[in-house]
């Protein structure tokens, strides 16, 4: 069983809608906890970063981290055609993240 | 610009071959990483360097692989008589005070095709 399981997807939704990603784990060591988006051929760009449970909301995007049941979850408002790429979770406890294999998001316009 | 840069982009090689990538980190960080992405997959740590000291090796770097950061600024990854089994994207990430504030930035990879 991997660390970090994320469901692949793809996840098809139209324009505007709400997109919910998410990840579940097993170490219950990690701290820290990432979602970085990552566009075909690209590399990954950190979008949200929190620290221990709890909410964080940047713009559309909000991330959320329940340790208790080791599951983290990114939500995106208003889904924009711009939004399609892969969402990578990752997390971690010292200087190594683990990522999970990503979800290949797709917005319709 | 600067993020952090790799070079080359993209890479072709017959097995058996060795070849280098390049990683420029964003200048007055002191942290580097090495991860491997291969397709349908998340990144997977390889390496980390605190200013040219090499702190850690993940299993996956075979005796093939060679890292190093002289002078703790730009860094090199080598691998040598690569086989097929290494076709992927290597990504670098560079970081200032540790991953552990939420700092961790990527480069665009360099993408390795073994033929």
């Amino acid at each position: 069983q991997k660390e970090v399981e994320q469901d692949p997807g793809p996840l098809s939704v139209p324009e505007g809608a709400i997109v919910s990603l998410n990840c579940t784990y097993s170490n219950s060591a990690f701290q820290y906890f990432m979602w970085y988006r990552q566009y075909s051929r690209k590399g990954p760009e950190l979008l949200m970063y929190t620290y221990s449970s709890g909410n964080k909301e940047d713009g559309r995007f909000t991330a959320q981290v329940d340790k208790s049941s080791k599951y983290i979850s990114l939500f995106i408002r208003d889904s924009q055609p711009s939004d399609s790429a892969t969402y990578l979770c990752a997390m971690g406890s010292s200087y190594k993240l683990i990522f999970g294999s990503g979800t290949r998001l797709l917005v319709r316009p | 610009d600067t993020g952090v840069s790799q070079d080359p982009r993209h890479k072709i090689t017959k097995r058996g071959q060795n070849v280098t990538f390049r990683c420029d980190p964003i200048s007055e960080h002191n942290r580097l990483y090495w991860y491997r992405q291969t397709l349908g997959q998340g990144p997977e740590f390889l390496t980390y360097f605190q200013n040219e000291a090499q702190l850690e090796k993940s299993r996956l770097l075979s005796d093939r692989f060679s890292a190093e950061r002289p002078k703790g600024s730009f860094s090199t990854l080598e691998i040598q008589r690569t086989e097929q089994g290494d076709s992927a994207m290597y990504l670098c990430a560079s970081s200032l005070r540790g991953v552990g504030t939420g700092e961790l930035f990527f480069g665009e990879g360099s993408r390795l095709t073994v033929l």
